[in-house]
């Protein structure tokens, strides 16, 4: 993937875990390009963040997302059993296309 | 409430066709481009083409740049995808989403799973 994620991250509940999506300065360094996606199994993908650091309404103040340089971050705090599922991020590559990260798996130790 | 509803999918040997195709409501589909994204079982996202809005444009992926033709049909709210040369890499299930304009994310459709096997 032209975009790296780790992955699979672990955290035990209430705890705070990070995901990393690292790529470019043409696209995750522009940071209001980045998307991230939660993904349970047999699931379509929900937006969780969007323009790197704006969370959806009816998303969990528990998920943030941050910048810096060519990595962004997602952040989920407070982790709960529910958070348990696949991430993605995903940017427009500035030219054509479209790029997703290879995905994190997070688990809820 | 935006909705997006693929059909399509089925059972297809290497090397035939297929077209998919996905019914939107709920929202202006003439102001949006929109996307197919596909997912082989067990793995990630895969982005795979975009149209504008009003047909013009449209942008592939290499892995199937001169196999598939995304089109849509303004006039009744339905976008498509065809697939030509279909390979057993190509077997996943394949997600319609509308790109939300100036907010760089997608809402998505619950997806058709194409399965290329002989």
């Amino acid at each position: 993937s032209a975009l790296t994620q780790p992955a699979s991250v672990s955290g035990s509940p209430g705890q705070s875990i990070t995901i990393s999506c690292t790529g470019t300065s043409s696209h995750v360094g522009i940071s209001n390009l980045v998307s991230w996606y939660q993904q349970h199994p047999g699931k379509a993908p929900k937006l969780v963040i969007h323009e790197g650091t704006k969370r959806p309404s009816g998303v969990s103040d528990r998920f943030s997302g941050s910048k810096s340089d060519n990595t962004a971050s997602l952040t989920i705090s407070g982790l709960q059993a529910e958070d348990e599922a696949d991430y993605y991020c995903c940017s427009f590559t500035g030219t054509t296309a479209w790029v997703f990260g290879g995905g994190t798996k997070v688990t809820v130790l | 409430q935006v909705q997006l509803v693929e059909s399509g999918g089925g059972v297809v040997q290497p090397g035939r066709s297929l077209r998919i195709s996905c019914a939107a409501s709920g929202f202006t589909f003439t102001s949006y481009d929109m996307h197919w994204v596909r997912q082989a079982p067990g793995k990630g996202l895969e982005w795979v083409t975009v149209i504008s809005y009003d047909g013009i444009t449209k942008y592939y992926a290499d892995s199937v740049k001169g196999r598939f033709t995304i089109s849509r049909d303004n006039s009744k709210n339905t976008l498509s995808l065809l697939m030509n040369g279909l390979q057993r890499e190509d077997t996943a299930l394949y997600y319609c989403a509308r790109e939300v304009t100036g907010k760089w994310y997608f809402d998505w459709g619950q997806g058709t799973l194409v399965t290329v096997s002989s």
